[in-house]
């Protein structure tokens, strides 16, 4: 149990461009997701905290004009970056709390997508 | 502030136990995860500790001591499939995950 997936794993893009990535709990119904970022070796940086039906909250310094963020059902967030950039490559990976779970607390990520932007 | 000390990296043999220490600072405390990264890779997660003591589960174990504010994660018996990095995340008074860049640590034959 506890699955998420994400989608697309892998996306190469032209500068100027939107991507959309979406993040899916396959096996459980998820009212928050998580969206991170990784640049090589440093540790995750959390962008924003989707909720299902409500507005995501960003965190400081993350334009959410530029990261646009739709949890429209229990088992689905999109992340669009629009008109991206070279320095908007990066891995990108989504999170969910399983709320059926004993441990409600407990985030579950998917695979990530990695971004590159020429 | 908010802040977690690991080690950067450390070397192990294949077989042999490890102890992967991890020391935090939070406002507020809501439990402590570890998670295992493999490079190129989504973090898994292993363990969620809240109450002081130690948790097992297979090679694995996590033990957590509020009052000091620390944790590790100790695994046993070694594979070359372990070689990865490991993250102790402590969650916040928000229930937010405060994340350090991790210990790398790498199996030898």
């Amino acid at each position: 149990g506890a699955v998420v997936s994400q989608h697309p794993s892998r996306v190469i893009c032209k500068s100027g461009t939107s991507v959309k990535i979406e993040c899916r709990s396959l096996d459980f119904q998820a009212t928050t997701m998580f969206w991170y970022r990784q640049f090589p070796k440093q540790s995750l940086m959390l962008m924003a905290t989707s909720n299902e039906g409500s507005k995501a909250t960003y965190e400081q310094g993350v334009e959410k004009d530029k990261f646009l963020i739709n949890h429209a059902s229990l088992t689905l967030s999109t992340l669009t970056v629009t008109s991206a950039h070279p320095e908007d490559s990066s891995f990108y990976i989504c999170s969910a709390r399983d709320l059926g779970q004993g441990a409600w607390e407990t985030q579950y990520f998917g695979p990530g997508t990695r971004l590159l932007v020429l | 502030g908010q802040n977690i000390d690991q080690p950067t990296e450390m070397t192990a043999t294949e077989g042999a136990i490890v102890q992967i220490n991890c020391t935090y600072q939070t406002s507020g405390f809501n439990g402590l995860f570890w998670y295992q990264q493999h490079a190129g890779e989504a973090p898994t997660f292993l363990s969620y500790n809240v109450l002081d003591g130690l948790e097992e589960k297979g090679r694995f174990s996590s033990f957590l001591s509020r009052s000091k504010g620390y944790s590790y994660l100790l695994l046993k018996e070694l594979q070359m499939k372990d070689s990865a990095s490991y993250l102790c995340a402590p969650m916040d008074s928000n229930y937010q995950l405060i994340w350090g860049a991790g210990t790398k640590l790498i199996i030898k034959p």
